[in-house]
């Protein structure tokens, strides 16, 4: 079983629409959660943390459940520029290393 | 802004080359970190250092070694380069100060082909 698991996708998408992703992770020792973007060809860039009450930034939302181990994030209003792959990544245990799920690719179309 | 940059976007190599990565980050972070990424299995841990010098193994390490003499700069080493390490490679650092709740700040990646 994979440490931190994710939908592959893709989830094609009109502009306008709103779009949830899932992840759930195996290692309950974990303390850090974050949600990373990552562009064709390009490196993975942070896109938020995850905090245990939830948190939001702008159209994106952000949700962890401790007890069930499992991560959401919830893109409203998507935009073209949303396209790309989300990356769940949860910190291992309580040292420096994260953990990188696969991906979930989205498609926003026009 | 963090930067981290990686000496080469694209590399070519021959079965049996030894390859040498090269990473510098100009954030004076403690913590350095050599990833690999292939289609469907995500980034992959190949080695961390914690401190000049410190290195520790992670999910892949077999057939690579790193080095690491000064804090700024971090090196991958595939002493004798096989097809299988055909992949992208990427390097991450990030600051043990709490604040930052571990985000790890990548390089743009070295995309290596072994032939």
């Amino acid at each position: 079983r994979k440490e931190v698991e994710q939908d592959p996708g893709p989830f094609n998408v009109p502009e306008g629409a709103t779009v949830a992703f899932n992840c759930t992770y195996s290692n309950s020792a974990s303390q850090s959660f974050f949600w990373y973007r990552q562009d064709c060809r390009k490196e993975p860039k942070l896109l938020m943390s995850v905090y245990s009450s939830g948190n939001e930034d702008g159209r994106f939302t952000a949700q962890l459940n401790r007890a069930s181990q499992y991560i959401s994030l919830l893109i409203r209003d998507s935009k073209l520029s949303d396209s790309a792959t989300y990356l769940c990544v949860v910190g291992k245990d309580s040292s420096y290393k994260l953990i990188f799920g696969s991906g979930t690719r989205l498609l926003v179309r026009p | 802004d963090v930067k981290v940059t990686q000496s080469s976007r694209y590399l070519v190599k021959r079965t049996g080359e030894k390859v040498f990565l090269e990473c510098v980050q100009d954030m004076d972070h403690e913590n350095m970190f050599w990833y690999r990424q292939d289609p469907g299995l995500g980034l992959r841990l190949i080695y961390f250092s914690y401190d000049v010098k410190m290195k520790e193994k992670g999910d892949i390490p077999e057939g690579y070694s790193v080095s690491r003499e000064k804090k700024e700069r971090f090196s991958l080493i595939l002493e004798s380069a096989s097809t299988n390490q055909t992949s992208m490679y990427l390097c991450a650092s990030s600051t043990t100060l709490a604040v930052s709740y571990n985000e790890q700040f990548f390089g743009p990646g070295t995309r290596l082909t072994v032939l």
